[in-house]
């Protein structure tokens, strides 16, 4: 099985600096027939299900801000906040969906305000 | 609009088997591409893909868990259910169901989640 883990597990950032999440796969996620790496991003708030905000490993989701980015290729992601918000302390998590389906999902990092 | 909603038992008993519906609205699992899946999350802990249908009724299992999980759909009333036998206090956590499309390969609409608690 692929194996994301995610650096750092915790995070303290101040409003409006750059807040930078990493996932390292085990094994490559580049599907090269296509191009694509098979890797999303999401934030999860307290008590609500995980929102998408990025697949492809770069496409931002409808709705999302532009301050949420990810990039990367292969093995390793980063998904990046370019001015942190006040909204945006939650749980973000990578999760990979090269393998054979069901994909799995890093341990999450816990994003916070300092 | 995309809508899931999840439904079953709040609590069951170890070794007793849990029995999820998914019911939803706004898209079709009978469309070329569509998929569904659950996901559960454990309280303070990450998430867990448990099992995938598609549109053509191929199923995928988290390999963990494959001997204990069964996934199936009912078209007609747009619902998938999921089984999980022998549950255990482990098996406590929030289960998702969640629209899966291939031509996205991530989770794109959520449920709101059921807390399943595995208690005697």
């Amino acid at each position: 099985d692929i194996v994301l883990t995610q650096s750092p597990d915790s995070l303290a950032v101040s409003l409006g600096e750059r807040a930078t999440i990493n996932c390292k796969s085990s094994q490559s996620v580049l599907f090269s027939s296509t191009d694509k790496n098979y890797l999303a991003w999401y934030q999860q708030k307290p008590g609500q299900p995980p929102n998408l905000l990025i697949y492809w490993a770069s496409t931002r989701e409808s709705g999302v801000p532009d301050r949420f980015s990810g990039s990367g290729s292969g093995t390793d992601f980063t998904l990046t906040i370019s001015s942190l918000q006040a909204e945006d302390v939650a749980v973000y998590y990578c999760q990979q969906y090269y393998s054979t389906p069901p994909g799995t999902f890093g341990q999450g990092t816990k994003l916070e305000i300092k | 609009q995309v809508t899931l909603r999840e439904s079953g038992p709040a609590l069951v008993k170890p070794t007793q088997t849990l029995t999820l519906t998914c019911t939803f609205s706004g898209f079709s699992l009978t469309t070329s591409g569509m998929c569904v899946s659950w996901i559960r999350q454990p309280p303070g802990k990450a998430l867990e893909w448990l099992a995938l249908i598609d549109w053509d009724d191929e199923k995928y299992y988290r390999t963990s868990l494959e001997t204990r999980l069964t996934i199936s759909k009912d078209t007609s009333k747009n619902q998938v259910v999921l089984t999980m036998t022998n549950m255990d206090p482990v098996d406590t956590a929030t289960y998702y169901c969640a629209r899966t499309p291939s031509y996205l390969g991530a989770v794109d609409y959520w449920g709101q989640g059921a807390l399943v608690t595995v208690s005697s």
